[in-house]
């Protein structure tokens, strides 16, 4: 099945820094790598998500990078504000076999705090 | 419309007895998604369900577990004799179906689940 690492665990920067979140996945078959927010004690908030067939996307300050020959994608933060601090998890899926699919396997999340 | 709705919101319970979680989809959305977060920890596939057809319950941990979902729509995760290992949040997502991509999926608040 997949598996899906997340570097590094914990990011501190200071407000108006970029920050950058690393994942990288095992699957080949997986085609959809969505992004999530989750503030404590709240839902996990989908932030940008972006699929294999393209290489970028980009959303204001936030920006998703995929790589898939060596099949590892990262989130960009720009401009850095304190209330971007929270925990970022990435996560891959695939409709493996052609049928709807669509389990997420997550990474172990990334703690991020922005100092005003 | 509303979002993801899970309830109860907190359940504590004593060991060795049932438990009932619940969830309500988005209005339209056909597919729903469970998932397990442990303190600290990323987010963990349990089940999905896509419209009418055989439920995945490839992550479900053990025959403790297990859940239904009545009508196309409302679901209700079960375990029985709840283990201490068994606290942690459990998180609902919903989702369009994507037969040939896959969809963005919206989560709950989740339902924390202690077991003294």
């Amino acid at each position: 099945g997949e598996n899906v690492e997340q570097h590094p665990s914990t990011l501190s920067v200071q407000e108006g820094d970029s920050a950058v979140i690393k994942c990288t996945y095992s699957d080949s078959a997986s085609n959809y790598f969505p992004w999530y927010k989750q503030e404590l004690g709240k839902r996990p908030q989908l932030i940008i998500d972006i699929r294999s067939n393209v290489g970028e996307k980009k959303d204001q300050r936030i920006a998703v990078t995929l790589n898939k020959t060596a099949k590892h994608f990262s989130l960009h933060i720009t401009e850095t504000q304190p209330e971007d601090s929270a925990v970022y998890f990435c996560a891959a899926t695939s409709n493996a076999g052609g049928t709807s699919y669509g389990k997420l396997t997550f990474g172990q999340g990334t703690i991020l705090t922005v100092h005003p | 419309g509303a979002g993801v709705s899970q309830s109860p919101s907190n359940k504590v319970t004593e060991k060795g007895k049932d438990v009932e979680l619940r969830c309500d989809p988005i209005s339209g959305h056909t597919a729903l998604y469970w998932y397990r977060q442990s303190l600290g920890q990323g987010l963990e596939f349990l089940i999905y369900f896509q419209g009418n057809s055989a439920p995945d319950k490839s992550g479900l941990p053990s025959d403790r577990f297990s859940a239904e979902r009545t009508g196309g729509s409302v679901s209700t995760l079960t375990i029985q004799r709840t283990q201490q290992e068994d606290s942690a949040v459990y998180l609902c997502a919903s989702s369009f179906s994507g037969r040939h991509s896959n969809q963005p999926q919206h989560f709950g608040d989740g339902t924390r689940l202690s077991i003294l």
